[in-house]
């Protein structure tokens, strides 16, 4: 059972938009949520994190929003640019240290187009 | 300081044949997790070390199992190599509390 969801699996924007990427989660126990870009045949990188005592969360252009009661993240991106341009992964730390496994969502590709 | 490194890059393997891969964290990182990545899985934990120690496991085979020397460094093993273990496997480091994991570019596996 997916304990984290991505339900979109792709998502296409116009450069210079806002991209919105959406994530969701089953176990109210979780407390820190991450963003992860991966480009193909390469190692995620991380992008932002957001611990469960906010509800947002800021990084230059990135920005993510946790809404604890519906479970539920998002990723925001503005303005979107080309580069951006990547499969994008929700990810939880759970497990023993809290920290050492991560559980993905199964990811959103993102395409923007110039 | 370096990022994850992970060597081989790519591997080709048949069969029945066993493989080791090899992981050298981030300096001061004491934990170590692996991750197979297939199209049709997506992302999947395998297992993490910190201190040498074995601390979480997912859900794979026996075939599958790591180690993780006094200076860090990891290595995973597959033994009895099958079709289904071709991908691109992931390692990634951290201080080993609660914060974020950062990746190695991987390892890619071919199983002919």
């Amino acid at each position: 059972d997916q304990q984290v969801k991505q339900n979109s699996p792709s998502l296409s924007v116009q450069e210079g938009r806002i991209s919105i990427l959406n994530c969701d989660y089953t176990n109210s126990m979780f407390d820190y949520f991450l963003w992860y870009k991966k480009y193909p045949a390469e190692g995620p990188t991380f992008l932002i994190s957001i611990s469960s005592i906010k509800d947002k969360n800021e990084d230059g252009r990135f920005t993510v929003f946790l809404n604890k009661s519906a479970k539920h993240l998002s990723l925001h991106i503005v303005p979107s640019q080309p580069g951006d341009s990547a499969v994008y992964f929700c990810a939880v730390p759970h497990g023993s240290g809290n920290t050492g496994k991560l559980i993905f969502g199964q990811g959103t590709t993102l395409q923007v187009k110039p | 300081k370096a990022g994850v490194t992970q060597t081989p890059r790519y591997l080709i393997k048949t069969r029945g044949q066993q493989v080791t891969l090899s992981c050298s964290p981030i300096s001061g990182h004491r934990s170590v997790s692996w991750y197979q990545q297939t199209p049709g899985q997506g992302l999947q934990f395998l297992f993490e070390y910190f201190s040498e120690t074995q601390r979480n496991k997912g859900n794979f085979p026996g075939r599958f199992s790591g180690r993780q020397f006094s200076n860090s460094r990891s290595e995973m093993n597959v033994s009895t190599l099958e079709l289904g273990d071709s991908a691109l496997y992931l390692c990634a480091s951290s201080t080993g509390q609660k914060e974020t994991q950062y990746f190695g570019p991987g390892t890619r596996l071919l199983v002919l």
